[in-house]
C-alpha cells in the first residue's frame, strides 16, 4: 500500500519569509514523487517532480529516502505563491501509473 | 492545459439519477484517470485506463462506471448507487514515458439536489 501525508492543512507566512511544505510518504518500492499546485480558479498543474530535480518558480524539493520525505521549499515566499499544494506518489516501474495524493496544504502568503 | 477538456463545468443531479461526465484529450496519451476531489481529503482515484478497451477500478470505484472505447475519450458515469456523489471530479492523462507527469482537466463540479 502507498500513502502520502501532508500534516499541515494551512500554512500562513508573510511575504519574503521562507516556506516549507511537508510531505511524507509510505511505499515499499521505489517511488516517484511529485508536487502539484492549484491556484484559485485554475486547474491542477505540475510544479515539480523529483526525477527532473529542477527548480520551478523558486521552489525546490529533495527526495529523502531515509526519512521518506519530499518537502517543498522556497527561500522567499511571494503573494502569488498562495495556492493549494498537493504532494503525490506513484511506484516507479510499476504497471499502475495512477497517483496517490496527500490531502493538500493551503499556502497563504500575506503582504 | 488545453489538451484535456471536461464537460460540463457544473452539473446538477436529482437523487436517483445517473449522470455522465465527459473527458476528452488530444494529447495522444494512452492512460487516462478519474479522480474525485473533496475538501480536506485531496484527490482519490476512481477509475483508470492504461489503454483503449481496458480499465481498472481505483480506490473508490463503488457507484461509478467508465468506458474507454476511444483513445481520446474516457467518460465517467455516476450512478444512483453512489451514496455521496456531490464533489469536484477531475480527469487526467499521461503518456507511457516512465517519468511522464499527469496532465489534468479543468474539472466538473457535480451537485446532487
Amino acid at each position: 500500500a502507498q500513502r502520502v501525508t501532508q500534516p499541515e492543512k494551512l500554512l500562513s507566512v508573510f511575504k519574503g519569509a521562507p516556506v516549507e511544505l511537508k510531505c511524507n510518504y509510505s511505499y515499499s518500492g521505489s517511488p516517484e514523487l511529485f508536487w502539484y499546485v492549484q491556484y484559485s480558479r485554475q486547474r491542477l498543474q505540475l510544479l515539480l517532480r523529483h526525477i527532473s530535480r529542477e527548480s520551478i518558480k523558486g521552489f525546490t524539493a529533495d527526495l529523502n529516502k531515509g526519512e521518506t520525505s519530499f518537502h517543498l521549499k522556497k527561500p522567499f515566499a511571494q503573494e502569488e505563491d498562495s495556492a493549494m499544494y498537493y504532494c503525490a506518489l506513484r511506484g516507479l516501474g510499476t504497471g499502475r501509473r495512477a497517483l496517490t495524493f496527500g490531502s493538500g496544504t493551503r499556502l497563504q502568503v500575506q503582504p | 492545459d488545453g489538451g484535456i477538456t471536461q464537460s460540463p463545468k457544473y452539473l446538477f443531479r436529482k437523487e436517483g439519477q445517473n449522470v455522465t461526465l465527459s473527458c476528452e484529450q488530444n494529447l495522444n496519451h494512452d492512460a487516462m484517470y478519474w479522480y474525485r476531489q473533496d475538501p480536506g481529503q485531496g484527490l482519490r482515484l476512481i477509475y483508470y485506463s492504461q489503454i483503449v478497451n481496458d480499465f481498472q477500478k481505483g480506490d473508490i470505484a463503488e457507484g461509478y462506471s467508465v468506458s474507454r472505447e476511444k483513445k481520446e475519450s474516457f467518460p465517467l458515469t455516476v450512478t444512483s448507487a453512489q451514496k455521496n456523489p456531490t464533489a469536484f471530479y477531475l480527469c487526467a492523462s499521461n503518456d507511457r514515458e516512465p517519468g511522464g507527469p499527469q496532465h489534468f482537466g479543468p474539472g466538473t463540479r457535480l451537485t446532487v439536489l
